[in-house]
C-alpha cells in the first residue's frame, strides 16, 4: 500500500463552478478526515467519517460544502458554486483508529478564478 | 473551543544546533497530540503521536514530550542538519476533531 492518495492534485476552476475532490485512505483504516488549509496557517478541520458515517462536521463548512463516504472506502468533496474564497489546499487524512496517527495524502490545490 | 499556539513562529539557526520547539493548547481533554512535518507544497508527514496517557515519545533525532495537565508539549530537535528545514505542526486530538497550530517554520543554514 502507498498511502493515502488524492486526485486531483491541482485544479483551476471559474468561481461560480462545481468541483469534486476524491481521498483513497490506506486499505484498513476506517477513520477519514478532511482539511482545508490556506497559505501560512496549518490545516483547519472539515469533517470526519467512522466507516461510511459522518460524525462530524466543522462550522466552517457552509452549504455549499458536501462529503461522502459512500462504502467506507474513498471519500469525496464537493465544493458547490465556489467563490474565490474557497482557493487552498484541501487535504485528506486516514488512521486505524481515534487513538492512532493521521497518515495525510498530497492534498488537492484548488484555485478559483 | 480547542485553540493551539506555536512558538516562535520562526526561527534560523546554525546547522547542529539543538532547538526546542514549543506548542500550547487550551483545552487538555484530549487523546493524543501529533507532531507533524511539511515541506512547501506539499502534504502533512507524522513525525511523532503522544497518547495523552503518555509523557514522552522518542524518534531518531526528535524527542516529543507532553504536559496535558498545562496544555504544553515540545519537540526538540538535537544536531540540526540542513534537511530539518520545514514547518513544524503541533495537533491535539480531542474528540472527533484534530485542532491545528499554525506552525513553526524551521531554517537550519548550513
Amino acid at each position: 500500500d502507498t498511502g493515502v492518495s488524492q486526485d486531483p492534485r491541482h485544479k483551476i476552476t471559474k468561481r461560480g463552478q462545481n468541483v469534486t475532490f476524491r481521498c483513497d485512505p490506506i486499505s484498513e483504516h476506517n477513520r477519514l478526515y478532511w482539511y482545508r488549509q490556506t497559505l501560512g496557517q496549518g490545516p483547519e478541520f472539515l469533517t470526519y467519517f467512522q466507516n461510511e458515517a459522518q460524525l462530524e462536521k466543522s462550522r466552517l463548512l457552509s452549504d455549499r460544502f458536501s462529503a461522502e463516504r459512500p462504502k467506507g472506502s474513498f471519500s469525496t468533496l464537493e465544493i458547490q458554486r465556489t467563490e474565490q474564497g474557497d482557493s487552498a489546499m484541501y487535504l485528506c487524512a486516514s488512521s486505524p483508529g481515534t487513538h492512532y496517527e493521521q497518515y495525510f495524502g498530497p492534498g488537492t490545490r484548488l484555485t478559483v478564478t | 473551543k480547542q485553540e493551539v499556539t506555536q512558538i516562535p513562529a520562526a526561527l534560523s539557526v546554525p546547522e547542529g544546533e539543538n532547538l526546542v520547539l514549543n506548542c500550547s493548547f487550551t483545552d487538555s481533554a484530549i487523546y493524543n497530540l501529533q507532531w507533524f512535518r511539511q515541506d512547501p507544497g506539499k502534504g502533512l508527514t507524522s513525525l511523532l503521536l503522544i497518547q495523552s496517557s503518555q509523557r514522552e515519545q522518542t524518534s531518531g533525532r526528535l524527542n516529543a514530550s507532553l504536559d496535558k495537565s498545562s496544555g504544553r508539549s515540545t519537540l526538540y530537535i538535537a544536531a540540526s542538519q540542513p534537511g530539518d528545514s520545514a514547518t513544524y505542526l503541533c495537533a491535539p486530538t480531542g474528540g472527533f476533531k484534530t485542532i491545528f497550530g499554525a506552525g513553526t517554520r524551521l531554517f537550519v543554514k548550513a
